[in-house]
Order: structure tokens, then sequence, then C-alpha cells
């Protein structure tokens, strides 16, 4: 059983199209982590939220903790989109070491 | 720059050997992580490290050993036992201590793909 569910696995998409990612997780948490991993492997952290709405660029992530659902939305797509999206949670209370519970990742393509 | 290396980006070894992955950072953070990434799957934890001289086992400790002598390394042992070694690794740091009262971002290396024949 995952804590952390994903949806879709694999997304492809037009340039200049309207994405969207979902997560779902089945545990009380702190906080909800979106991390993006490009082809060559290395993750970067792009929000990390507990309520609400945050955005950064064309990136926009949302929660909803009483449905237990986050999404990370992109607008205006580009092929440099092209990633592998993760979804992580911190559990409620946190636990030492900060441990992340990661869903197994949306594979988006972006095609010119 | 701050950040964490992790080297090398491919080893390649045979069966029965033991290996060492090295990681490293400069952003001065207390807890350290090493992740195990293959196919089609999440990250998952072997060991993490919350401070100097100190560590714990992760979901899937059996067959690594680490050590964090310095509070910048965490070096990762792939032993001869790990049945299945070959796999994607990657180390993360962040600047959760030992309070547990808070979340904090982890920042990950860029990964070293082991090959084990």
């Amino acid at each position: 059983k995952n804590e952390v569910e994903q949806s879709p696995q694999n997304l492809t998409a037009q340039e200049g199209e309207f994405i969207t990612i979902n997560c779902s997780y089945s545990v009380g948490i702190s906080a909800l982590h979106w991390l993006q991993q490009h082809p060559g492997g290395g993750i970067v952290s792009l929000f990390m939220l507990s309520s609400g709405k945050k955005k950064h660029g064309r990136l926009i992530a949302t929660i909803n903790i009483q449905e237990k659902h986050s999404s990370l939305h992109i607008t205006a797509s580009h092929p440099r989109d092209s990633a592998v999206y993760i979804c992580a949670v911190t559990i409620y209370p946190p636990n030492t070491g900060n441990q992340f519970y990661f869903g197994t990742g949306t594979s988006l393509t972006v095609i010119p | 720059d701050g950040g964490i290396t992790q080297s090398p980006k491919y080893l390649f070894r045979k069966e029965g050997q033991n290996v060492t992955l090295s990681c490293e950072q400069n952003l001065n953070h207390d807890a350290m992580y090493w992740y195990r990434q293959d196919p089609g799957q999440g990250l998952r934890l072997i060991y993490y490290s919350q401070i100097v001289n100190d560590f714990q086992k992760g979901d899937i400790a059996e067959g690594y050993s680490v050590s964090r002598e310095k509070k910048e390394s965490f070096p990762l042992t792939v032993t001869s036992a790990q049945k299945n070694p070959t796999a994607f690794y990657l180390c993360a740091s962040s600047a959760a201590g030992t309070s547990g009262l808070y979340s904090y971002e982890q920042y990950f290396g860029p990964g070293t793909r082991l090959t084990v024949t």
C-alpha cells in the first residue's frame, strides 16, 4: 500500500497546453512537496505547501487538506517542461529526520 | 556555489564486490539521506542521518551500510549482501535537525547509476 498516489502515470501534451497532475495521499501530513526530475536524473524541489496555493512562473500547486489531494498545474506548457514530476509528503506530526514518502511520479512529455 | 555532489555518475562493478558511493554537501545541513530509485517505483529510503555519528535505517537498509563522520559527508556502501544492487542512487540533505517539529525541503544530488554484472 502506497501512502501517496499520483495520476496520470504518463502524460503527453502539445506545446501550449494546460497540464494538470494529481496527487492523493492517505495519511495526515505536515507538508506536501512537488519535485521535478529531469532525464539526467537530478531532482529539484518545486514547491512545499501545507495549505492553499503557490505559484512560481508557469507552475501552480494547490492542496486541499480535507480531501487529501493536491494538483500541480503547468500553464502554456513547453518542451523544456518534459520531466518526471514527483509528489512527496512529510507526515504529521513531523517525525524526526523529516522523512519523505514518495509517489511513483508522472512522466510528462511536451511535444513541439 | 552551495549544493550536493555525488560521484561517480556511472559506476560498474562485478557481482560480489562491495562498492562505496560518495555524497558531499556544503549546505551546512544537519540531515542527509540515501534513496534508491528503480523503474516504475517511487524513491525508497535506504538510510538517513540527522546528525554526525548517528544514522538510522530506512525501509530497505539490508545489504547497505553508511557512515557519518563529518557533517558534509555521508558515503553509502553497497555490500555483496545486497541481492539486487543495480539501481539509481540519490543522496539528499535538509536542514531538519532532531526536533521533528517542522517540515523542510530536501535538496538532491545528481545521482549515481550503479550497474552490477
